[in-house]
């Protein structure tokens, strides 16, 4: 069963800090990952995703790395804004024939001007 | 383009009452997907229809129920409701046979008293 884990819960940084958030997951048979963002009360907004073959991908100040044989990804987020204040998900599919993600509960960010 | 539209946006039933809950997807996009999100939890995958079809199920009981329409909108159904099924009712479209992200909606904040 997949499982994924997103620490730390909750992170505070001064606005123009560069970060990264973390996403581990224990079975490396992925088709792909996703990463997320949720507003409060909001849905989820795709940032990127990485294709199983794929080592990285890079969304203006977004870049998401994925390493599948230790089963982590990071989420670097550069220059950080404000605005940049969320929770952010990463999600797991897997090779099943189907299209289920898997989630984590994800990382609160908060950006402190 | 239009996004992926949930409705409603908030619902308010009563325990053991029953609940259905409308996606309509991206134009284009074949493939819907629901998720269950409970406060300060990562979403969890309920059902994917495809082409009118059931391609995945996840670890919900028989109450939980959905259907596909020609048009690739998609209805979710929960009977009996209990006040665990209290949480955000999130879909999710996809183009099939593409590298495509899952696109979600805002989802319908369920409210069981």
């Amino acid at each position: 069963k997949q499982e994924v884990t997103q620490i730390p819960a909750a992170l505070s940084v001064p606005e123009g800090e560069n970060l990264v958030l973390n996403c581990s997951f224990t079975d490396s048979a992925i088709y792909n990952l996703q990463w997320f963002r949720q507003d409060p009360g909001k849905g989820l907004t795709s940032l990127l995703l990485i294709q199983s073959s794929q080592r990285e991908q890079t969304s203006g100040r977004l870049n998401a790395s994925l390493d599948k044989s230790s089963g982590r990804s990071t989420l670097y987020i550069a220059a950080s804004q404000p605005g940049d204040s969320a929770t952010y998900l990463c999600a797991v599919r897997g090779n099943f024939g189907n299209e289920k993600l898997t989630f984590g509960t994800g990382t609160r960010l908060t950006i402190i001007p | 383009d239009a996004g992926v539209t949930q409705s409603p946006t908030h619902l308010i039933k009563t325990r053991g009452q029953h609940v259905t809950l409308r996606c309509s997807p991206i134009s284009g996009h074949k493939s819907v997907s629901w998720y269950q999100q409970v406060l300060g939890q990562g979403p969890q995958f309920i059902f994917q229809y495809y082409e009118k079809e059931e391609r995945g199920r996840g670890n919900f009981p028989d109450r939980f129920s959905a259907r596909q329409f020609p048009n690739y909108s998609s209805e979710l159904n929960v009977n009996a409701l209990l006040l665990g099924d209290s949480a955000l009712y999130l879909c999710a479209s996809r183009q099939a046979y593409s590298n495509q992200p899952q696109h979600f909606g805002d989802g319908t904040r369920l409210s069981i008293l």
